[in-house]
């Protein structure tokens, strides 16, 4: 899979909009991006994924820039539970006989902590 | 339960031991994944089965390292003469063929 770029950490205060960047500049035409986020103690958890247009859900606002080369997820307002790691990973669905393989190739993520 | 269930939750061995971790994935999802993740650093791929087959094991870092899936559902994986250098946390996904992965808790093993 192509790698991401991410800074180590940010910081937020509670109930402001959070921007964090992801930068793949060698992401190719069949790459999706994935977010996941990782609580403390907790497994990985799946936040959005996208191809090339913006996407929105319960959770979270992914922004995807229009050469591809970067990305942003976008949390309206920062709770203290939404302070994790959070992971931009790029997945190319390897296919093979019975099933499609959803491989993710994770970096070390975005450190976001949430000041009350 | 409805999510993804990995027992132990902690396991403390002895160098030289053998060592079982079991998961129990969401009910019908065919894809199973096993993860390894070691402090400050995020997961690392293991092996994914697709039914009661290995279709990619490529993660796995040597051959004291094997995992089943007998009957397509629950997994174990099994790490025979454990090193110091096993102790990190285990993660195990399931994905129903979405794309998307749910995780376990993972079980912590700490090699002694």
């Amino acid at each position: 899979d192509a790698k991401t770029t991410q800074p180590n950490s940010m910081e937020s205060n509670e109930e402001e909009p959070v921007h964090l960047p992801c930068n793949h500049s060698t992401i190719s035409g069949t790459d999706y991006i994935h977010w996941y986020r990782q609580l403390p103690s907790q497994g990985p958890e799946y936040v959005i994924h996208g191809l090339t247009s913006n996407v929105n859900n319960r959770m979270a606002s992914l922004a995807i820039a229009e050469d591809r080369k970067s990305s942003t997820l976008i949390l309206h307002r920062a709770t203290l539970r939404d302070a994790a790691v959070y992971y931009c990973i790029l997945r190319d669905v390897t296919r093979n006989s019975g099933g499609s393989n959803y491989k993710l190739t994770f970096g070390k993520g975005t450190l976001l902590t949430v000041n009350p | 339960g409805a999510g993804v269930s990995q027992t132990p939750s902690n396991k403390v061995t002895e160098k030289g031991k053998y060592v079982e971790l079991r998961c129990d994935p969401i009910s019908g999802h065919t894809a199973l994944y096993w993860y390894r993740q070691s402090l400050g650093q995020g997961p690392e791929f293991l092996i994914y089965f697709q039914g009661t087959g290995a279709a990619d094991d490529s993660g796995l870092p040597n051959d004291r390292f094997f995992a089943v899936r007998p009957e397509g559902s629950v997994s174990t994986l099994k790490i025979q003469r454990t090193e110091r250098g096993d102790s990190a946390v285990y993660l195990c996904a399931s994905s129903s063929g979405t794309g998307e992965l749910f995780f376990g808790e993972g079980s912590r093993l700490t090699v002694l």
